[in-house]
């Protein structure tokens, strides 16, 4: 499994843009970058995933680094709802296997 | 839908009793899987199962059991509960096994404490 390597917190002011980077520089060519999120007292919710090329759907974007060593998951106007824990994980393709870490606790600021 | 479900919220045992999470869907998903999570920690996987009739371990097993008789249902039993098992379980589904666009969706999780 890769591991990934995110900081522990972050803070953002609400309606201001958020970037939650993550490192995962031992991935394989064949791992899709998955971000969940976990609000309190919550199971994880699915948030984005991508393999090559970024993504954007209606609530985040991600942007994954050239050689796919980090990715970036941007979220465009943060909400007191978006606080939250932030997971990356690298999914092998064909396996439905999520390793969790710790995450990123996203703190918004009203 | 009402997606995935769990009972019950919350639980509390006492050292060496038995008892059973339960676990369902209604989206027809045939991958389910249980996860524990302890404080301040992510998740750990317990056990997942593919398809009716099919089971296996994921990173933490031991002292949890689960079978998988139908599509919607995936109860997670405890056989003899011990504090170390004091944790939020969660289960989670999705559509398929390996499904490169598969998104897990999660339960609201039981709260368990061991005495």
């Amino acid at each position: 499994d890769a591991k990934t390597t995110q900081p522990n917190s972050m803070e953002s002011n609400e309606e201001e843009p958020v970037h939650l980077p993550c490192n995962h520089s031992t991935i394989s060519g064949t791992d899709y970058i998955h971000w969940y999120r976990q609000l309190p007292s919550q199971g994880p919710e699915y948030v984005i995933h991508g393999l090559t090329s970024n993504v954007n759907n209606r609530m985040a974007s991600l942007a994954i680094a050239e050689d796919r060593k980090s990715s970036t998951l941007i979220l465009h106007r943060a909400t007191l709802r978006d606080a939250a824990v932030y997971y990356c994980i690298p999914r092998q393709g064909g396996s439905e296997k999520l390793v969790f870490g710790k995450g990123t606790k996203l703190t918004v600021n009203p | 839908n009402a997606g995935v479900t769990q009972t019950p919220k919350f639980q509390v045992l006492k050292t060496g009793q038995s008892m059973t999470l339960q676990c369902a869907q209604d989206m027809n998903h045939e991958y389910m899987s249980w996860y524990r999570q302890d404080p301040g920690m992510g998740l750990r996987l317990i056990h997942y199962s593919v398809g009716a009739g099919i089971t296996d371990q994921g990173e933490v097993p031991n002292g949890y059991n689960v079978s998988r008789s139908t599509t919607e249902d995936f109860p997670l039993r405890l056989l003899s509960a011990a504090p170390s098992q004091t944790s939020v379980y969660f289960c989670a589904s999705s559509y398929d096994y390996g499904g490169a666009f598969n998104e897990q969706f999660f339960g609201p999780g039981t709260r368990l404490t061991v005495l």
